[in-house]
């Protein structure tokens, strides 16, 4: 079946502009998870949501960064006022039921987020 | 705080010898510990998984890793290395409880090369 798609798979931006990046999760997976992976570094968590709520946001690191899941579907990340070091690969993961199981975490391709 | 430490962030083997890519944990709490594998331009894959049980993990692709919590380690190994297996391999480590349960903290990542 269809797996973890996100789009775009690029993003050039300007500095001080605002982004979107989309995540569409595995059917009927109801945790999402997602994770900022830096050059030459592990992906670092920024936000879990179990349905259409954030349950943990702690990783997000300064409030230019919001995520939205309205329908418990779909997700996106958004970032306002991008600045170069936000450059990175946006990764999005979901598995089938919440965190407190051992459920396979599945990722996604990435967006490659670059800010000019 | 959790982390994860991956020694030798690029390892080179010869096609048919064994592979050995170290991680050793630092948890405060019992861990899950996963080897994920990332190959160019695709989302991280989930190798092997280690929640309870025997600590001898059996995962895809031959690979295998052992819980140690003596050593706080979780080595991941194959016995005859194939040209296919060169990607880069990520170890990660999230909490059974507590409030970052089911967030994964990943190491650096160490990048595989196999020579024919």
């Amino acid at each position: 079946g269809a797996g973890v798609s996100q789009t775009p798979s690029n993003k050039v931006t300007e500095k001080g502009k605002y982004v979107e990046l989309r995540c569409d999760p595995i059917s009927g997976h109801t945790a999402l998870y997602w994770y900022r992976q830096s050059l030459g570094q592990g992906p670092e968590f920024l936000i879990y949501f179990q349905g259409t709520g954030a349950a943990d946001d702690s990783g997000l690191p300064n409030d230019r960064f919001f995520a939205v899941r309205p329908e418990g579907s779909v997700s996106t990340l958004k970032i306002q006022r991008t600045e170069r070091g936000d450059s990175a690969v946006y990764l999005c993961a979901s598995s089938l039921y919440n965190r407190d199981s051992t459920d396979t975490q599945y990722f996604g391709p990435g967006t490659r987020l670059t800010v000019l | 705080a959790q982390s994860v430490t991956q020694l030798g962030s690029h390892v080179s083997v010869s096609e048919g010898a064994l592979v050995l890519l170290r991680c050793n944990y630092s948890s405060s709490v019992p861990p899950y510990l996963f080897w994920y594998v990332q190959y160019p331009n695709q989302g991280l894959q989930l190798l092997l998984k280690y929640t309870t049980g025997a600590t001898l993990v059996k995962g895809i692709n031959g690979f295998e890793a052992e819980f140690k919590k003596s050593e706080t380690s979780f080595h991941l190994t194959k016995p005859s290395a194939h040209m296919s297996d060169a990607a880069e391999y990520f170890c990660a480590v999230s909490d059974i409880y507590g409030g970052s349960q089911g967030n994964l903290i990943f190491g650096k990542g160490t990048k595989l090369s196999v020579k024919p």
